[in-house]
C-alpha cells in the first residue's frame, strides 16, 4: 500500500473484553512503532520493533498490553481485560532502516471501552 | 528523563501575522528534534527536523541547545496552516521512538 494502514479505524468494546489492533507498515520498512494518544495529549510511545523483535517495549503500561510482529511486517497490538482508561487513539508508524529517516504514521485506531 | 513541553494549548493569529510555536525539551544527550503536524482529518506527518535545517511551507525551527528550545516560526501565517503541531524528541540513536509534546493548536483567522 501507499502508506501505513491501521484496522479497524474505530473499535468499541466492553470493559473486560480482549481486543486486537492491526498495523500494516509501508512495504520494506523494518522499524515499526506503536503509540497511544489520549484526548488532549501528544502521542505516547508504547513499543518499537526492529524486524520481528521488540527492540524497546518500555512504554507498554502493564502486562495487559502485548504486541507481536511475527514475520517482520504486519503487527498486532493486543489488549487483554480492557479498562475504560484504555480508551484512546492507537497510532502505528514505520520507518526504513537507512539511518535516521522519517517515521510515517497511520491514521490510527480509535478504541472506546464502555 | 526525556521531556518535551509546549506551553500553549491554543494559539490564534490573523492571516499574514508572524507565528511562533514554542517548544522546550529536557534531555541529557544529543537529541534530534522534530515538528510534526496534523491537519484536520489527516494523519500525523513530519513537518521538519532540525538536522535538515530546511524550511518547509515557510516554517523554520532552530535548535538552541543553550535554552533547550526548538521553537517553530513562520513570518506570515496562512489559513491553511491551521492544524495541531507537535514537537518531538528522539534520542538520536538508531530508531526513532519519539517523546512528543502535548501539542499546540494553531488557528489562523482570516
Amino acid at each position: 500500500g501507499a502508506g501505513v494502514s491501521q484496522t479497524p479505524s474505530n473499535k468499541v468494546t466492553e470493559k473486560g473484553k480482549y481486543v486486537e489492533l492491526r498495523c500494516d507498515p509501508i512495504s520494506g520498512h523494518t522499524a515499526l512503532y506503536w503509540y497511544r494518544q489520549s484526548l488532549g495529549q501528544g502521542p505516547e510511545f508504547l513499543i518499537y520493533f526492529q524486524g520481528t523483535g521488540a527492540a524497546d517495549d518500555s512504554g507498554l503500561p502493564n502486562d495487559r498490553f502485548f504486541a507481536v510482529r511475527p514475520e517482520g511486517s504486519v503487527s498486532t497490538l493486543k489488549i487483554q481485560r480492557t479498562e475504560r482508561g484504555d480508551s484512546a487513539v492507537y497510532l502505528c508508524a514505520s520507518s526504513s532502516p537507512e539511518g535516521r529517516t522519517e517515521a510515517f504514521f497511520g491514521q490510527g485506531t480509535r478504541l472506546t471501552v464502555v | 528523563a526525556q521531556r518535551v513541553t509546549q506551553p500553549e494549548k491554543l494559539l490564534s493569529v490573523f492571516k499574514g501575522a508572524p507565528v511562533e510555536l514554542k517548544c522546550n525539551y529536557s534531555y541529557s544527550g544529543s537529541p534530534e528534534l522534530f515538528w510534526y503536524v496534523q491537519y484536520s482529518r489527516q494523519r500525523l506527518q513530519l513537518l521538519l527536523r532540525h538536522i535538515s535545517r530546511e524550511s518547509i511551507k515557510g516554517f523554520t525551527a532552530d535548535l538552541n541547545k543553550g535554552e533547550t528550545s526548538f521553537h517553530l516560526k513562520k513570518p506570515f501565517a496562512q489559513e491553511e496552516d491551521s492544524a495541531m503541531y507537535y514537537c518531538a524528541l528522539s534520542r538520536g540513536d538508531y530508531g526513532q521512538n519519539f517523546v512528543f509534546g502535548p501539542g499546540t493548536r494553531l488557528s489562523v483567522l482570516p
